[in-house]
């Protein structure tokens, strides 16, 4: 069975802070997708990122980066230089190769104070 | 470029009441899913189509959820009738061929009292 773990339920930092947010993913399968998505207080669900399993590059997108490790099973996402309006539900989700599913985490909520 | 489009954003009815949810997907999108989020389930895939054929409504919580998509650019997702269990936010997301990504709309929520 597949699941995602966000054992994170809320984060609260001060503005400036770097922030890490943990996903951890369980599969037997060797082709798979991982994403993440915010959702802020205005509710909506923003697509940030997706990587497949084949690539273990990191990628950074301004204050934004992820760290995929096939050894651990994680998928982590750091916030450099955290603003308030990074303030937010952030979920990691799984899908498999050759099923159009998305299994969601919990989500972690990010407080970024000012 | 429209987003995937919801309505109504919000929709209170009474417990026995039919309710329709309404969502359109991104123009040139294959792909279309209903999700329900809930604060003791998270965040649930309901159903979900392809090329306006549904593939898997296992998802589906019982007989008084009904989902369908007649054409390329619309579907609804229909519950009667309703009970307050059913209280939640659903979102609608549409999925392109050839991307494995799923972009979501704003989401409805709906109370039932």
């Amino acid at each position: 069975a597949q699941k995602v773990t966000q054992a994170q339920t809320e984060i609260s930092v001060v503005e400036k802070e770097d922030v890490t947010l943990d996903c951890v993913y369980e599969t037997r399968d060797t082709t798979y997708y991982l994403f993440w998505y915010k959702q802020p207080p205005s509710g909506e669900l923003v697509f940030l990122i997706r990587r497949n399993s084949f690539d273990e590059q990191n990628e950074i997108s301004g204050r934004y980066s992820w760290n995929f490790q096939k050894s651990t099973s994680s998928f982590n996402f750091t916030i450099t230089a955290s603003q308030v309006v990074d303030s937010a539900v952030y979920f990691c989700a799984l899908s498999l190769y050759n099923t159009d599913k998305l299994i969601f985490g919990t989500g972690t909520r990010l407080q970024v104070f000012p | 470029d429209a987003g995937v489009i919801q309505s109504p954003r919000h929709e209170v009815t009474e417990m026995g009441q039919e309710v329709t949810l309404r969502c359109k997907p991104i123009s040139g999108h294959n792909s279309l899913f209903w999700y329900r989020q809930t604060m003791m389930r998270g965040l649930e895939l309901l159903i979900y189509f392809n090329n306006n054929v549904p593939i898997d409504d296992s998802g589906m919580p019982e007989d008084r959820f009904s989902a369908k998509m007649p054409n390329a650019s619309f579907s609804t997702l229909k519950i009667q009738p309703s009970e307050p269990r059913d209280s939640a936010v659903y979102f609608c997301a549409s999925r392109p061929r050839q991307e494995n990504i799923q972009y979501f709309g704003a989401g409805t929520r709906l109370s039932v009292l």
